[in-house]
């Protein structure tokens, strides 16, 4: 167990629909990333936040945003869902620097399906 | 633009066997992260490293700075170590990652 958590662990919704993933990092851990991993694209960054600031961006469509929270919890807003927006959607958290030199420890992930 | 490779894409390996997983990568990088992915799809930190060697238990993660270049070696294989090995480069803004080797130890 990693000490994050994630919620849902399943979710399936319909196209054009808007859904929230919830991640609570590790106790202490300032840092959260989101992540998607589909299986034509593999894993990939899509955003960062360090003690509630977004701190790095990656390939995050406009449709998707985030934010992280004074109690350092941290959602992702997914909108306008499309069949391709169906992946693994991992958070993940690590301590202080808020930089990728750290360990990052992962969630189990949400599986978003989109019909 | 950081292209991250890793090979083989697929291993089947009898048990016992001595195990190489590589990844390369095209630009300067500040460390190299390997990841263990399970089959129920939870993803597990194995190594940070940015010079030289690490080991923790039977694995091995080595690296290369100049030649762009680090391995992962799995020592007396067992079928719990099937899984999917990820690499992933850190730099200041971003983890890029690998495809990934999928890994089938059999009994």
């Amino acid at each position: 167990d990693s000490g994050v958590t994630q919620t849902p662990k399943h979710l399936i919704t319909a196209t054009g629909q808007r859904v929230t993933l919830r991640c609570s990092p590790r106790s202490g851990d300032l840092s959260v990333y989101w992540y998607q991993q589909s299986l034509d694209q593999g894993l990939q960054f899509l955003i960062q936040y360090y003690n509630g600031e977004e701190r790095a961006k990656g390939n995050i469509l406009e449709r998707f945003s985030a934010q992280q929270f004074p109690d350092l919890h941290s959602e992702l807003n997914l909108s306008s869902l499309e069949l391709g927006d169906s992946a693994l959607y991992f958070c993940a958290s690590s301590g202080d620097a808020g930089t990728h030199y750290n360990e990052q420890f992962f969630g189990p992930g949400t599986r978003l399906t989109v019909l | 633009k950081n292209e991250v490779e890793q090979s083989p894409q697929n291993l089947t390996a009898q048990e016992g066997e001595f195990i190489t997983i590589n990844c390369s990568y095209s630009v300067g990088i500040s460390a190299l992260h390997w990841l263990q992915q399970h089959p129920g799809g939870g993803i597990v930190p194995l190594f940070m490293l940015s010079s030289g060697k690490k080991k923790h238990g039977r694995l091995i993660a080595t690296i290369n700075i100049q030649e762009k270049h680090s391995s992962l070696h799995i020592t007396a294989s067992h079928p719990r170590d099937s899984a999917v090995y990820i690499c992933a480069t850190g730099s200041a803004r971003q983890l890029t990652f690998g495809s990934g080797t999928q890994l089938t130890v059999l009994p």
